[in-house]
Order: structure tokens, then C-alpha cells, then sequence
């Protein structure tokens, strides 16, 4: 299985700042690399896909980079309600597999 | 607007199987898609369990290939997972994602599940 390691696993960050996660795969995904939010009580919530394609209805202030093992989500101008836990997948091989997850919280 | 609900009892005891159901609107499940079910576990784990595609084919993480069953009744346009001999380790919520190669688009609100005697 492809393992998802990411960071960090909490974060602390001030209104209008800007936070990057970071997603490190153990060998080439080739792309293949979604992020989901899932907000306190509520289900996971597709944000990007293919590294940095941003899903239908997402603010811009979300972007996804990266390539080959190493990945990132950046959140702009952070507002209230970005406070979540944010998540990678790999979608490159079966079985899909996750990130632990960051939970990012306001300062 | 595509819509998941999980359904089935919250409490099971060890050794038994674990049964949910999810039931989807706006979307007929034979006409694309994989159908997949994901959990998480308290402290965030996140595990793909393995999916259903819309011909009826499936696919199962190998962890849990020897005990899990994706199955669906088209009629309802509902699909299932059960999960056999369960223990205390399979308490988690458990989610139902409408999947296309891999990225989970459309997910259910979570079934929370226990596992106790």
C-alpha cells in the first residue's frame, strides 16, 4: 500500500493568515492526489483533485501544488470558517489511502 | 443535487457482522461511478473500505478482503456493507462516497458505530 504521510497533525493560525499543509506519499503518485475538508460534526467534503484542480464551489483562496511524492494545500486569508480537519488521499493505486490528517485551528 | 444516507444499528457485538445500508437520491447508481465505503476512527484514521462500481463489479482493500461484502439493489438504488466477525477495532463512523477513480466527490452525513458486548 502507498502510505500518506502528512503536516503537520495540528495547526494554529491567526484570521487572514496564510497556512500550508504538506502531503508526502511513499512513491510517485503521479498527480493523483485529492485534499478534503470535513468541518467539526459534518462529513468529509471534496476540495481539490488531481493536486490542484479545485472542486465545484470552493473558494479560491484554496489552491493545491505539487508532484511526484510531495504535495501541499494552501489556504489565503484564512476565515472562521476554514477551521476543520483537512485530509490527502492517493487515488494512483488501489487501495486508496490517507493522510492522518492536520486539524487546523484558530489562533 | 446527489444525496447519501448510511442507515443501520449503531451497536453491534463482537464476533458479529455489521450491516449498514446507503440509500442515494439525484443520482441513479448503475449509471456511473464507483460506490465506495470509507471509515474513520476516533482519533482521525481514515481507511477506504472498497467499492461497487456501477456494473455491479467490486473492489476490497486486502486488509479487509476476507471479511467485508459490498452488494446493492439497484431497485432502491441502494448499495450495502457488511463486515463479518467484527471487534472493538471497527468502532468508527463509517461513510458512503460516491467515488470516480478514486476521488470520493459526494459523501454521506457518517454512520457512528460500536462495537461492544
Amino acid at each position: 500500500d502507498i502510505q500518506m504521510t502528512q503536516s503537520p497533525a495540528s495547526l494554529s493560525a491567526s484570521l487572514g493568515e496564510t497556512v500550508t499543509i504538506e502531503c508526502l506519499a511513499s512513491e510517485d503518485i503521479y498527480s493523483n492526489l485529492a485534499w478534503y475538508q470535513q468541518k467539526p460534526g459534518k462529513s468529509p467534503q471534496l476540495l481539490i483533485y488531481y493536486a490542484n484542480s479545485l472542486n465545484d464551489g470552493v473558494p479560491s483562496r484554496f489552491s493545491g501544488s505539487g508532484s511526484g511524492t510531495q504535495y501541499s494545500l494552501k489556504i489565503n486569508s484564512l476565515q472562521s470558517e476554514d477551521v476543520s480537519i483537512y485530509f490527502c488521499q492517493q487515488n494512483y493505486d488501489s487501495p486508496w489511502t490517507f493522510g492522518g490528517g492536520t486539524k487546523l485551528e484558530l489562533k | 443535487e446527489i444525496q447519501l444516507q448510511e442507515s443501520g444499528p449503531g451497536l453491534v457485538k463482537p464476533s458479529q457482522s455489521l450491516s449498514l445500508t446507503c440509500s442515494v437520491t439525484g443520482y441513479t447508481i448503475t449509471s456511473g461511478y464507483d460506490w465506495s465505503w470509507i471509515r474513520k476512527f476516533p482519533g482521525n484514521k481514515m481507511e477506504w473500505m472498497g467499492y461497487i462500481s456501477y456494473s455491479g463489479s467490486t473492489n476490497y482493500n486486502p486488509s479487509l478482503k476476507s471479511r467485508i461484502s459490498i452488494t446493492r439493489d439497484t431497485s432502491k438504488n441502494q448499495f450495502f456493507l457488511q463486515l463479518n466477525s467484527v471487534t472493538t477495532e471497527d468502532t468508527a463512523t463509517y461513510y458512503c462516497a460516491r467515488s470516480g477513480w478514486g476521488v470520493m466527490d459526494a459523501w454521506g452525513q457518517g454512520a457512528s458505530v460500536t462495537v461492544s458486548s
